[in-house]
């Protein structure tokens, strides 16, 4: 998966708990993305980092937050989780200009 | 509001068959448009179109795009059982690199 790495791979969670997923690129990239994957509905992006420091909000940030610790990583917070944030996350990294995005290899989460 | 929509949503083939996967949009900004396969995992990176009319090829898959009436194809040729998948069509929109994803479409092919 290009360098990508997701942890968890799997989790599940009640109503109001709080987690964070976690994302890691060892390929130099610039541009790092959040997006969510429901069935039917395609890749939803929540939040991205166009360059270290930076984030903006996606089509879908409600109910999330994030973090751009250092160029590697690329952190998604669940305040307080709910069932309509089931769903699988995957996130992904891009070196501008080109506009290719790859992708991890995805956390599969639960909202009970 | 931008838009793709992909179709069709799904489709079963044989082995051998040919398949031709459509993508329509409504972007502002256009910069260029994307497919992916997506087999049980994340989606992998097949073709980047950014000029009309110009085919991109790779083994039995090609795809081409067209500007003026803002739609893309992705063909398989001689399809065969690993090639089942999600097919996932996106454009990039503006300078920020954001993707906005169709739906997909889920080919399965029997042997």
């Amino acid at each position: 998966n290009a360098g990508v790495t997701q942890t968890p791979k799997f989790q599940v969670l009640k109503t109001g708990q709080s987690m964070t997923l976690q994302c890691a690129q060892d390929m130099n990239h610039n541009s790092m993305y959040w997006y969510r994957q429901d069935p039917g509905m395609g890749l939803r992006l929540i939040y991205y980092s166009a360059s270290e420091g930076t984030t903006d909000k996606g089509e879908v940030p409600n109910g999330y937050n994030v973090s751009r610790l250092n160029k590697r990583e690329f952190s998604l917070r669940l305040e307080s989780a709910a069932p309509s944030q089931t769903s699988v996350y995957f996130c992904a990294i891009r070196q501008a200009p080109f506009h290719e995005q790859y992708f991890g290899p995805g956390t599969r989460l639960t909202v009970t | 509001e931008d838009k793709v929509v992909q179709s069709p949503l799904s489709l079963v083939v044989h082995e051998g068959d040919t398949v031709t996967l459509n993508c329509s949009y409504e972007v502002t900004n256009f910069r260029s448009l994307l497919w992916y396969k997506q087999e049980k995992k994340a989606p992998t990176f097949l073709f980047m179109l950014t000029s009309s009319g110009i085919e991109k090829k790779s083994g039995r898959l090609s795809s081409i795009l067209d500007k003026k009436e803002l739609f893309s194809i992705l063909n398989i040729t001689a399809t065969q059982t690993g090639d089942s998948a999600i097919y996932l069509c996106a454009v990039v929109s503006g300078n920020t690199g954001k993707l906005i994803f169709g739906q997909g479409t889920t080919l399965q092919v029997k042997p």
